[in-house]
């Protein structure tokens, strides 16, 4: 079934050390985005890419980064986890950006931050 | 006035009940509208999308937009235990690129 990825499931990483959440889909869209929800709230975008074309939110973290090396896999780096990073990370798939393509969810990636 | 609203809730329903779950939004040039499903501790899952005016039924469930009024609403009828989940409201605002802009859900409870 076509679906989309996310790894690993849990991920536990200390303060200030780096670590990096991968998503891949085999959906074939051409749009892959990073989304951060922490309890009770909605989720909030971090960036995506459209194609090879990076979009980051106004409001994302330096501390936030992202690679799209290919169509299929997309990766979150965050660069000095602080215990605000603490959340839920999600990435979503969409065939193309403008009015009427949905979007689809991985089943998330939850971070705890030590 | 916040872009995408919902009452958080927890709207409560007896097992057989129609939940009515209601979503207001500011960008009156919005066109595409989204229901998210979101289990604790899970990740979003599409339920339903409504592009036009008007009533949009699948299986249980019912979208109903009403853009003149901003508003969209989602019907769940025979309300089951295992609806029991916080429901996301995504709004696609008129935007260059179209991203999607999330209410903070409505957790409803279905009662057996």
């Amino acid at each position: 079934d076509a679906m989309v990825i996310q790894n690993p499931r849990y991920q536990v990483t200390q303060f200030g050390k780096p670590v990096t959440l991968s998503c891949s889909q085999t959906l074939n869209h051409n749009v892959m985005y990073w989304y951060q929800q922490k309890s009770s709230q909605a989720p909030k975008l971090l960036f995506h890419y459209y194609d090879k074309d990076f979009n980051n939110e106004a409001d994302t973290p330096d501390n936030f980064q992202s690679r799209r090396p290919n169509t299929s896999f997309c990766f979150l780096d965050i660069r000095s986890p602080g215990l605000g990073d603490a959340a839920m990370y999600l990435c979503a798939t969409s065939r193309e950006r403008g009015q009427g393509y949905e979007q689809y969810f991985g089943p998330g990636t939850r971070l705890t931050v030590t | 006035q916040k872009e995408v609203e919902q009452n958080s809730g927890p709207l409560s329903v007896p097992e057989g009940a129609i939940a009515s779950l209601n979503c207001t939004y500011s960008d009156r040039g919005s066109q595409s509208f989204f229901w998210y499903r979101q289990y604790s501790g899970k990740s979003p899952e599409l339920i339903m999308f409504i592009y036009s005016n008007g009533d949009k039924e699948d299986g249980r469930f019912t979208a109903q937009l009403n853009k003149a009024s901003q508003y969209v609403s989602l019907l769940i009828r025979d309300s089951q235990p295992s609806d029991s989940a916080t429901y996301l409201c995504a709004v696609k605002k008129n935007s260059g690129y179209s991203t999607l802009t999330f209410g903070k859900g409505t957790m409803l409870l279905v009662s057996p």
